[in-house]
């Protein structure tokens, strides 16, 4: 069964820092898709990056950027020069396929606190 | 262009209750998903459709029902509610065809007393 780990309950970063956000993954299939989404106080999930187990680079989506360790099973979300909209909840996921993205398993998430 | 839409947003129910909430999407899209987030975790699938006239079953069907209407609404029905349907429902569309991501609605936060 796929699995997906988010050990860090909460995270603190100061404005302008960089951030990551830690995923670990359980599977044994070879195609599997991943994802990370945000969401802030108000409720809704904002879609942020994806990556394909077949991806060779690392994704990358303006101040995201997804560490993709394929030997390590892990997914980790990079945030570039954090801004204190960022404060939010951020959940990684997973589908059971790299194309078919229709079962998306969803980590128990990390709070991301940002401050001045 | 409105998104993904939800109605109800709030809902109190009784328990033995049943109700149906409501899911819209104007993207054209044709998968359509609903969820179900509880405190302190992340979301679980109850049911997706992968285009107009089918279903499909996720990680925590039971106690629910779904029906896709047509290409646009994807509803979910809960015929008799429990206190363990408290949660928040977010639905969600897809356009497959290399897009990856899903789109979801607003939320619709039940509480079944």
């Amino acid at each position: 069964a796929q699995k997906i780990t988010q050990t860090q309950p909460g995270m603190f970063v100061q404005e302008k820092e960089a951030v990551t956000l830690d995923c670990t993954y359980d599977t044994s299939d070879p195609s599997y898709g991943l994802f990370w989404y945000k969401q802030p106080s108000s409720g809704e999930m904002i879609f942020l990056i994806y990556q394909g187990s077949y991806d060779q680079q690392n994704a990358t989506e303006g101040r995201y950027s997804l560490n993709f360790q394929k030997a390590r099973k892990s997914a980790n979300l990079v945030i570039s020069a954090s801004q204190l909209g960022d404060s939010a909840m951020y959940f990684c996921a997973m589908s059971p396929g790299s194309y078919n993205t229709d079962k998306l398993i969803f980590g128990t998430g990390t709070r991301l606190q940002v401050f001045p | 262009n409105a998104g993904v839409t939800q109605t109800p947003k709030f809902q109190v129910l009784k328990t033995g209750q049943s109700m149906t909430l409501q899911c819209a999407q104007d993207m054209n899209h044709n998968s359509m998903y609903w969820y179900r987030q509880d405190p302190g975790m992340g979301l679980r699938l109850i049911y997706y459709s992968a285009s107009e006239g089918t279903t499909d079953k996720g990680e925590v069907p039971n106690g629910y029902n779904v029906s896709r209407l047509n290409k646009r609404e994807f509803s979910l029905r809960l015929e008799s509610a429990a206190p363990s349907q408290t949660s928040v429902y977010f639905c969600a569309s897809r356009r497959d065809r290399g897009q990856y991501e899903q789109y979801f609605g607003p939320g619709t936060r039940l509480t079944v007393t």
